[in-house]
């Protein structure tokens, strides 16, 4: 079974400085990949997805994820984080890129101080 | 309409009524799909429509959850004999067709007291 884990509940990042968050997935054959992010009161938004190709993936708003398939990660990076990115994010993994099929990970709360 | 709508956005109940949750998807969306977000959970998949399809059940909890799609457009997840940990907030997402990407609702919070 496909799962994923989010090893950080939450993350405080000071603002303008680099952001990383973690997640791994178990799946046993290739996994197609996605971001989410939630503002409080919002349905989830999609920052980028990978299927295949490039492992390094670019998002909206200025996020980035690389899948290292040894490490069977995909950790979402931005260069410099801006009081507006707090918000929860999402990992998600699934056999496919139907919606049905995705098991998502618990989330990571991320926290911007000024 | 511009995105996809659900109501209420809020909703207290008593342990054992029955409630209804709505979801108005984006215009032309065929596929329709409704998730659990329980607190410090991850989303789970409930229930997902596809056109004139035979929905998936899979992701349904118990028998007091159902769902239903008319027309196509409008779907009600109603839950019966609400029980506490049915608390969570329900999400509701449509995309143009399946393997496309899913918009969300801002969700219904449901709590049951």
């Amino acid at each position: 079974a496909q799962s994923v884990t989010q090893p950080d509940i939450h993350i405080t990042v000071s603002e303008g400085a680099s952001l990383e968050l973690r997640c791994n997935y178990s799946y046993g054959a290739t996994p197609y990949l996605f971001w989410y992010v939630q503002s409080p009161g919002q349905g989830l938004q999609l920052l980028l997805k990978y299927f295949s190709g490039d492992t390094l993936v670019q998002g909206i708003k200025g996020f980035e994820a690389e899948f290292k398939r040894s490490q069977s990660s995909f950790n979402l990076r931005k260069p410099s984080v801006h009081w507006s990115d707090a918000a929860e994010y999402f990992c998600a993994v699934g056999a496919n890129s139907g919606y049905s099929t995705l098991t998502f990970g618990k989330g990571t709360m991320l926290l911007v101080s000024p | 309409g511009a995105g996809v709508s659900q109501s209420p956005s809020n909703k207290v109940t008593e342990k054992g009524k029955d409630v209804e949750l709505r979801c108005d998807p984006i215009s032309g969306h065929t596929a329709l799909y409704w998730y659990r977000q329980s607190l410090g959970q991850g989303l789970e998949f409930l229930i997902y429509f596809q056109g004139n399809s035979a929905p998936d059940k899979s992701g349904l909890p118990s028998d007091r959850f159902s769902a239903e799609r008319t027309g196509g457009s409008v779907s009600t997840l109603t839950i019966q004999r609400t029980q506490q940990e049915d608390s969570a907030v329900y999400l509701c997402a449509s995309s143009i067709r399946e393997y496309t990407e899913a918009f969300f609702g801002q969700g219904t919070r449901l709590t049951v007291v």
